[in-house]
């Protein structure tokens, strides 16, 4: 069965400092991966996938991540972080032969302070 | 940008009692799911659903879940005698594609469900 795990409940950092957030599934298959955002009282929003070719993917609002297939992780970072960017993370995969049932991790809470 | 929209933001029912959440998808999608999260715990799958029918389904997704596409339009999810502990943001999603494809899941903004 797939799992995912992050590393990382709660992470608090100040302004302009960087980010980066653990992510490691287990899968024996191929898989896609995710990384959602969910802002305080609102749904989830897609962040950044990966579904094939460059292992380094970038996405919205400056975030990007790595797909290193070796260690099945799939790490979120961000250079510089703002107050804006204080959310829930949560990192998700899906096997590829699934109906595309997305497995979720815990989340990590993220606050930035000012 | 397309929407899925659901419907009501937030629910309170008697323990018991059935309630409906009802979710409109984007409309050419064919891929419907529903997720839940209880407060302070992670995302969880409930169940997806193509042509008419559930695809897969989660243990959680007991005999007290159902699910329906009534009208090719709405996408249901009804909990025939609620209990206590089905107190959670339920999500709905869509997706164009088995896998997702390039798009990747749209989720909805959440029906918020207090069982009291």
């Amino acid at each position: 069965a797939q799992s995912v795990s992050q590393h990382n409940h709660h992470v608090i950092l100040s302004e302009a400092a960087s980010l980066e957030l653990g992510c490691n599934y287990s899968y024996g298959g191929t898989v896609n991966l995710f990384w959602y955002v969910q802002y305080p009282g609102q749904h989830l929003q897609l962040l950044l996938k990966y579904f094939s070719g460059d292992p380094l993917v970038k996405g919205i609002k400056g975030f990007e991540a790595e797909f290193i297939k070796s260690k099945f992780s799939f790490n979120l970072r961000k250079p510089s972080v703002q107050w804006s960017d204080t959310a829930e993370y949560f990192c998700a995969v899906t096997a590829t032969d699934s109906w595309g049932k997305l497995q979720f991790g815990a989340g990590t809470q993220v606050v930035v302070t000012p | 940008e397309p929407e899925v929209t659901q419907t009501p933001s937030h629910q309170v029912t008697q323990m018991g009692q059935e309630v409906i959440l009802r979710c409109v998808p984007i409309s050419n999608h064919l891929y419907f799911y529903w997720y839940r999260q209880i407060l302070g715990q992670k995302v969880e799958f409930l169940v997806s659903f193509y042509n008419n029918e559930i695809s897969e389904k989660s243990e959680i997704f007991d005999d007290q879940f159902s699910v329906e596409r009534p009208d090719g339009s709405n996408f249901t999810l009804k909990i025939r005698s609620t209990k206590l502990e089905d107190s959670a943001m339920y999500f709905c999603a869509s997706t164009p594609l088995r896998g997702q494809g390039a798009y990747g899941y749209t989720f909805g903004s959440g029906t918020r469900l207090t069982v009291v």
